[in-house]
């Protein structure tokens, strides 16, 4: 079946630092992929998308790049602010027919001043 | 933008209770979704539909039923609540693919369900 597999937390950084939260999924059709993000006290919201191989979901100051070859998705972001803190889920679902979201257990990001 | 409103952010229920969960959403999404969060095991899918009164299992169903009588309102009903079903509830919707792309869902807010 489809999964998904994301990186362990906690993550603690420090403000302006790089980040990269790693996914990686297995799908036996031809997926699309998302980044959902979950602020504290609230619902998660979507934060970036890619739909097929090679293209490139941002918002935010985030990126993640669909790569078919290594079925991977990672979340990057040149330098995370405070605000950042949340925590972030990985998600796949099989176009055409398939509605179901497959999450990854999520990864927890903490942003020290 | 679309709203997915659930009507409690936090409940307590004791055992054996029927508990009703309910999901109200404004932008006449066909696809709405339960699921269940709880730490390490992020998000599972309890129940899911895709029109009124129709109904999928999800991948963890025991336990569960659901109700869609109106398009825009999704209940989760817990016929006998037990503590191990103490979480974080999260419903969701999602409109038809526009010219054939995933946009995504949006998400409630979530109701924490706590069952003694």
């Amino acid at each position: 079946g489809d999964s998904v597999t994301q990186m362990e937390g906690p993550v603690t950084l420090s403000e302006e630092a790089f980040l990269t939260i790693n996914c990686t999924y297995t799908a036996t059709g031809y997926p699309s992929l998302f980044w959902y993000v979950q602020y504290p006290g609230e619902g998660l919201q979507l934060l970036l998308k890619a739909t097929k191989a090679d293209d490139k979901g941002s918002n935010k100051g985030f990126e993640a790049t669909y790569r078919k070859e290594t079925t991977s998705f990672h979340l990057e972001k040149g330098s995370v602010q405070v605000s950042d803190s949340a925590v972030y889920f990985c998600a796949l679902s099989v176009d055409f027919g398939n509605e179901k979201l497959t999450f990854g257990t999520g990864t927890r990001l903490t942003i020290i001043p | 933008d679309v709203k997915v409103t659930q009507s409690s952010r936090y409940l307590v229920k004791r055992t054996g209770e029927k508990v009703f969960l309910e999901c109200v959403q404004d932008m006449d999404h066909e696809n709405m979704f339960w699921y269940r969060q709880d730490p390490g095991l992020g998000l599972r899918l309890i129940y899911f539909s895709y029109d009124v009164k129709m109904k999928e299992k999800g991948d963890i169903p025991e336990g569960y039923s659901v109700s869609r009588e109106k398009k825009e309102r999704f209940s989760l009903i817990l016929e006998s609540a037990s503590t191990n079903q103490t979480s974080m509830y999260l419903c969701a919707s999602r409109g038809g693919d526009l010219g054939g792309v995933n946009y995504g869902y949006t998400f409630g807010s979530g109701t924490r369900l706590t069952v003694v």
